[in-house]
């Protein structure tokens, strides 16, 4: 099994800030790397793919980048909607076979 | 709009059989390029891949609980299913249906139900 391991746990930043999380598998998956944004009692929204490709309809301030073993994304200029809980999600296989996520950074106000 | 609806108890007791169905709306199950796939998250804690389906009844589960699931799928009727046996207090969580979408402009769970909280409990 491939375990993702997100940094920080937690990470506060001001309104208006900018927040780095990262993402490390324990193995390569190539680019085959989505984060998803979950806020409380919601289900997950789909942000990137790709590990760098923004689905439909997410703002510009969020991106991803890297590679192989180490991810990031990064949220440019905080808006009061993005506190909240960010995961990582390796899709390595295909067809679909053990399949993980990593266990969220929660992204709260400072 | 896609919308996607679970159902099913809210309560199992422990080494039952948990059950529940997504339902589908505003689209196609049968479409090519889309899995549908079971995940669930405990309490407080990040997600897990259940399994995911193709339309054709082609199955794919997580190693971890392969033993004790089922997901199989119903065109006619837009649903499919997950059965998940032996269930303990591990077991309890909220489970959501979501689509893969595989390919194309997206590659990603892109439409997710609201999710449905399961606990096992005697």
């Amino acid at each position: 099994e491939i375990v993702m391991t997100q940094s920080p746990a937690t990470l506060s930043v001001s309104p208006g800030g900018r927040a780095t999380l990262s993402c490390r598998a324990s193995q390569s998956v190539s680019s085959s790397l989505a984060w998803y944004q979950q806020k409380p009692g919601q289900a997950p929204r789909l942000l990137i793919f790709g590990a760098s490709t923004r689905a439909t309809g997410i703002p510009a301030r969020f991106s991803g980048s890297g590679s192989g073993t180490e991810f990031t994304l990064t949220i440019s200029s905080l808006q009061s909607e993005d506190f909240a809980v960010y995961y990582c999600h390796q899709y390595n296989n295909w067809p679909p076979g053990a399949w993980t996520f990593g266990q969220g950074t929660k992204v709260e106000i400072k | 709009q896609l919308q996607l609806q679970e159902s099913g108890p809210g309560l199992v007791k422990p080494s039952e059989t948990l059950s529940l169905t997504c339902t589908v709306s505003g689209g196609s199950i049968s479409s090519s390029g889309y899995y549908w796939a079971w995940i669930r998250q405990p309490p407080g804690k990040g997600l897990e891949w259940i399994g995911s389906i193709f339309y054709s009844g082609s199955t794919y589960y997580n190693p971890s609980l392969k033993s004790r699931v089922i997901i199989s799928v119903a065109t006619s009727k837009r649903q499919f299913s997950l059965r998940l046996s032996s269930v303990t207090a591990a077991d309890t969580a909220t489970y959501y249906c979501a689509r893969w979408a595989e390919g194309g402009t997206t590659m990603g769970f892109d439409y997710w139900g609201k999710g449905t909280l399961v606990t096992v409990s005697s």
